[in-house]
């Protein structure tokens, strides 16, 4: 069964607003939570970490919020830009990470 | 440094043949993972190695699946017979050390089984 969900397949924002990643997990024992992006024909790349001690970590124009006692965790892209379109997976896991399905972005112009 | 660097980028072979994948990670990181990329599951954990050594393979779908790590510059994923269900993108990654955060993923290998 998955570990990680994410139940957005897709997600389509306008440049310049908010968008908004969302991923579910399981397993409470997972202290570490990543989020990678991925552009057609190449590797997932890191984008941005969080640990289970923290419930938000900022980076640039990229936020992550974590909520233990939901077992949940968002990115927030704001402004988002043409250029942030790709696939988003979440990934949870310590030792070794699970990852989601992915939710694919398109930040229309 | 050039990446996790994965070979070949694209693979079509027909059903019951034996299909290689390799892999070859980082320098100096310890730690490498090979995943399965399909629309139903995202991204799978089929195996992870450390110091070349096999750790976790409970993700390898059934026995037709096998990885070696003979040296820490090189892996090799192999499906033997090979099914069209086998049709994914396989992703190598490799990390610092195991319980590192950071992975760097090759740029997968899109294999089609016909």
């Amino acid at each position: 069964d998955q570990q990680v969900k994410q139940n957005s397949p897709s997600l389509s924002v306008q440049e310049g607003r908010i968008s908004i990643l969302n991923c579910d997990y399981t397993n409470s024992m997972f202290d570490y939570f990543l989020w990678y992006k991925k552009y057609p024909a190449e590797g997932p790349t890191f984008l941005i970490s969080i640990s289970s001690i923290k419930d938000k970590n900022e980076d640039g124009r990229f936020t992550v919020f974590l909520n233990k006692s939901a077992k949940h965790l968002s990115l927030h892209i704001v402004p988002s830009q043409p250029g942030d379109s790709a696939v988003y997976f979440c990934a949870a896991g310590g030792n070794q990470f699970y990852f989601g399905t992915g939710t694919s972005l398109t930040v229309i112009p | 440094d050039a990446g996790v660097i994965q070979s070949p980028r694209h693979e079509v072979t027909e059903m019951g043949q034996e299909v290689t994948l390799r892999c070859k990670p980082i320098s100096g990181h310890n730690s490498l993972f090979w995943y399965r990329q399909t629309m139903m599951r995202g991204l799978e954990l089929l195996i992870y190695f450390n110091n070349n050594v096999p750790i976790d393979d409970s993700g390898m779908p059934e026995d037709r699946f096998s990885a070696k790590m003979p040296n820490a510059s090189f892996s090799t994923l192999k499906i033997q017979p090979s099914e069209p269900r086998d049709s994914a993108v396989y992703f190598c990654a490799s990390s610092l050390r195991e319980g590192w955060r950071g992975y760097t993923f090759g740029s997968g290998t899109r294999l089609t089984v016909v």
